[in-house]
């Protein structure tokens, strides 16, 4: 069974520019879940994306935006990028069921913005 | 809105030895999910245990266990027989109970452990 995936590992950009970073989720699962995760802080959820659709939005600008392709892995882009935007971007992936449904965390993607 | 609330910034126990990890929640839901989360320098987000709120039986997982106060609305997570590699960032977290409801995790500031040899 693969686990979760991300890539890249690291990656750094300059104010303004656009990112895009990607997830693989686990074997068998449909959803996947978005984290920003700022240094010292607990994640904060941005999206979920079930069967393609987003499910669920945090309180994050639309410049923050994501996609789920048909094999259920999931980008995450961001626009204009603010120097408030490093932070360490974890993706989970789970299968939604009626209730309890595990989340499977990625190592995460580090954006360093300057 | 839920929040959850973690006090304690860093920790330290010997080996060997008991350390209790505290959190507190704040929610107007009566069914929902309290769970430990474990965050080792890799970053990989390792779930510790897991604790429904309709369940008034602490969750058990091998040395770890939980004191569930679900009145006080309070979490604390007891590490037995602390081992070198269970020094990490410790998440508490919560999720709503419901079906079709998004499944997000709604995490604490952490805590960080340290295990002294």
């Amino acid at each position: 069974e693969t686990g979760v995936t991300q890539s890249p590992t690291h990656l750094i950009k300059t104010r303004g520019q656009q990112v895009t970073l990607r997830c693989s989720s686990q074997s068998g699962h449909n959803t996947v879940s978005w984290y920003q995760q700022a240094l010292g802080q607990g994640p904060q959820f941005i999206f979920q994306y079930y069967r393609e659709e987003e499910n669920g939005r945090g309180n994050f600008p639309p410049r923050f935006s994501g996609l789920q392709f048909p094999n259920y892995s999931s980008e995450l882009n961001v626009n204009a990028l603010e120097l408030d935007d490093s932070a360490l971007y974890l993706c989970a992936s789970s299968f939604h069921r009626d209730r309890f449904d595990e989340q499977y965390f990625g190592p995460g993607t580090r954006l360093t913005v300057t | 809105a839920q929040t959850v609330t973690q006090s304690q910034p860093e920790m330290s126990v010997q080996e060997a030895e008991t350390v209790t990890l505290s959190c507190t929640y704040d929610t107007s839901e009566s069914d929902y999910y309290l769970f430990w989360y474990k965050q080792p320098p890799s970053r990989q987000m390792i779930l510790v245990i897991r604790q429904e709120a309709y369940k008034q039986q602490n969750a058990t997982e091998n040395r770890f266990s939980v004191n569930f106060q679900k009145a006080a609305k309070s979490f604390s997570l007891k590490i037995s027989d602390s081992q070198l590699g269970d020094a990490a960032m410790y998440f508490c977290a919560y999720r709503t109970f419901y079906g079709g409801a998004t499944n997000k995790l709604i995490f604490g500031t952490g805590t960080l452990l340290a295990v002294q040899p």
